[in-house]
Parts: C-alpha cells; structure tokens; sequence
C-alpha cells in the first residue's frame, strides 16, 4: 500500500515568486511514479508534472520543477514565477503497478498580487 | 482531441435512492478509473476497468458498483444513497495497459448532492 504525506495544508504566495509544496510518500513498489495534479475550484484535476522513481534526473516542466529525493522519499514541486491564475489546491499522487492512484491531501495555494 | 467528459455534472438525490454517473474517456484510452473526492475523506480510488473489465478495486461497500462498454464508456452506479454519499466523483481514463508511468487524464467531475 501506498501512503502520500503533504504537510502544508495552506500556503500565500506572492505573485511572481517561487513556492515549494512538500510530498513524501510511503511505498515498498520498486517501481512506482509520482504525479502532481493541479485542482481550481471548478473541481477538474490538471495534470502538471510526472517523476519516475527510475528517472534519474529531476522533472521540469515549464514553471513547474519537481525535487525528487529518492532516499528520503520526497517529491517536492516547486512553482517558479507564480500567476493569480496558479491559485487552487495541489495534490501529489502515487502510483505502483496498476492504474490506482493514491493521493495526499493537499495543498491549498493563494498567489497574493 | 477531447478530453473526458462526465455526465451529469451536477445531481441532486435524496437518500435511499439510486444514481448513475457516466463517464466517456478520450478516444483510444481503454482504462477508466473512478475516484470519490470528499472534505473529509480526500481522493479515494474506487475502481478501474480496462477492457470492459474490472481490473482493480477500493475499499468501498458493494453499493458502488461499475461497469465499462466496448466503446470503453463507463459508468459508475451507486444504490440506496446515503449522506456521506455526498461528494465530487471524478473520473480519469489511460491509455493502453497499467505501468507505472502511464499518466491518468481526468474529467470535470460529477457533484453529487444526497439530502
């Protein structure tokens, strides 16, 4: 089984600064992927970055930069240059052999202007 | 390409009765996946079908049950509702088979309400 930990349940980010949202995860998988997904208040989950436990260099995908430490089991996202519009709750997910996700609980972005 | 859509978006029931949620995947997506989003609880996994069958399963009573088509249409019925049925129902397809690199594309989500 699969745990995800996201410690912040809360943040404020001021528009066009940096802000890092913590994951760790629990899971014996070998193999295993880890996803971030985006969720505005209209509900639909927006898929930002992917990080294979094999990959051996950390994911970047536009603004978004994923801190993978393998060891300490840590996926942490970093959102570069924050926008009004990357307010919304952010959720790290697992995922082992099978199309099951397990999910954290979150974290809920406010980007201040 | 379109995305996932769901079906109704919005639904009202009292308790007791029975609700039906249908989910369309993006064309060529074979798996569908369901998940149940609520305050409480966070995101639970409730079930996947690959292929109209079954291939994975949550822990949730029987009264969730699903099914998939050979079109790889799904739908996800829930009988006698009960309150804490409440919840956003979010459904997600993937392409081709379940490695562990495979990305899951999500819908908009059904609100379901149970008064």
């Amino acid at each position: 089984a699969q745990k995800i930990t996201q410690t912040q349940p809360g943040m404020f980010v001021q528009e066009k600064e940096a802000v890092t949202l913590d994951c760790t995860y629990d899971t014996s998988d070998p193999s295993y992927g880890l996803f971030w997904y985006k969720q505005p208040s209209s509900g639909e989950m927006i898929f930002l970055i992917y990080q294979g436990s094999y990959d051996q260099q950390n994911a970047t995908e536009g603004r978004y930069s994923l801190n993978f430490q393998k060891a300490r089991k840590s996926a942490n996202l970093v959102i570069s240059a924050s926008q009004l519009g990357d307010s919304a709750m952010y959720f790290c997910a697992v995922k082992a052999a099978g199309n099951k996700l397990t999910f954290g609980g979150g974290t809920r972005v406010l980007v201040k202007p | 390409k379109a995305g996932v859509t769901q079906t109704p978006r919005y639904l009202i029931k009292t308790r007791g009765q029975q609700v039906t949620l249908s989910c369309s995947p993006i064309s060529g997506h074979r798996s569908v996946s369901w998940y149940q989003q609520t305050p409480g609880q966070g995101l639970q996994f409730l079930f996947e079908y690959f292929s109209e069958t079954q291939r994975n399963k949550g822990n949730f009573p029987g009264r969730f049950s699903g099914r998939q088509f050979s079109n790889s249409r799904s739908e996800m019925n829930v009988s006698t509702l009960e309150l804490g049925d409440s919840a956003l129902y979010l459904c997600a397809s993937s392409p081709l088979g379940a490695g562990v690199y495979n990305e899951q594309f999500f819908g908009p989500g059904t609100r379901l309400t149970v008064l």
